[in-house]
């Protein structure tokens, strides 16, 4: 059974990092390309960024409001992936999701991400 | 700043058929762009239900078809069942950045 939990969320204030973590199991986690994606409360879908398999090159791309500010790496030796949040601001309040959507229909639950004074 | 368009909403009755658009700021979308479709109900994470245009997983029921048409990328519901009620937002990819669109609601009614 395919699983992804995300985790590390929090209260955290403007300007402070954060970060969450993507833990995977019933797949090959390390041929899956993982994607982030955001949703602030009442709003639609936003994408984060994702990370290919090392196979594929290992790489990563981000979503215009992010770049610069996020870092997605992965451990495939813990079937985890990681997004590190820096320079947070209000706007990036949401639940951050994570899946491989190449791979399976399923997301993990989110982790709930407050960024307030 | 790209934009993705989507209807905002639609509604379709029981066992009816319904097609959702997904449209480019810069242009024709095709095969490149990689779009995917997602289907969101409220409280849930999202599944997805497409992906690289017209892929589907063991999940995605068969009344769920996607395709490009006209310029665009779209899902197509046929014989639409009452838990189809969600939101879908399609993804397409921009030299490996992607974008969604807003969404759009479907109420089956």
């Amino acid at each position: 059974e395919v699983q992804l939990v995300e985790s590390g969320g929090g209260l955290v204030k403007p300007g402070g990092s954060l970060r969450l973590s993507c833990g995977a199991s019933g797949f090959t986690f390390s041929d899956a390309w993982i994607h982030w994606v955001r949703q602030a409360p009442g709003k639609g879908l936003e994408w984060v960024g994702r990370i290919k398999s090392e196979h594929d090159g290992g790489t990563t791309d981000y979503g215009a409001p992010v770049k610069a500010r996020f870092t997605i790496w992965r451990d495939d030796s813990k079937n985890t992936v990681y997004l590190l949040l820096n320079s947070l601001r209000t706007e990036d309040t949401g639940v951050y999701y994570c899946g491989a959507p190449g791979v399976s229909p399923i997301w993990g639950q989110g982790t709930l991400v407050t960024v307030s004074s | 700043q790209t934009v993705v368009t989507q209807e905002p909403s639609l509604t379709v009755s029981p066992g009816g058929t319904v097609t959702l658009t997904c449209a480019s700021s810069t242009g024709a979308v095709t095969s490149d762009y990689y779009p995917m479709w997602f289907q969101q109900k409220p409280g849930q994470a999202p599944r997805t239900l497409i992906y690289i245009t017209n892929n589907k997983h063991s999940w995605t029921p068969a009344r769920f078809s996607g395709s490009l048409l006209g310029g665009k990328a779209a899902l197509t519901l046929s014989g639409v069942q009452p838990e189809d009620e969600a939101d879908y937002y399609c993804l397409l990819f921009y030299g490996g950045a992607g974008v969604f669109g807003s969404g759009t609601r479907v109420t089956v009614l």
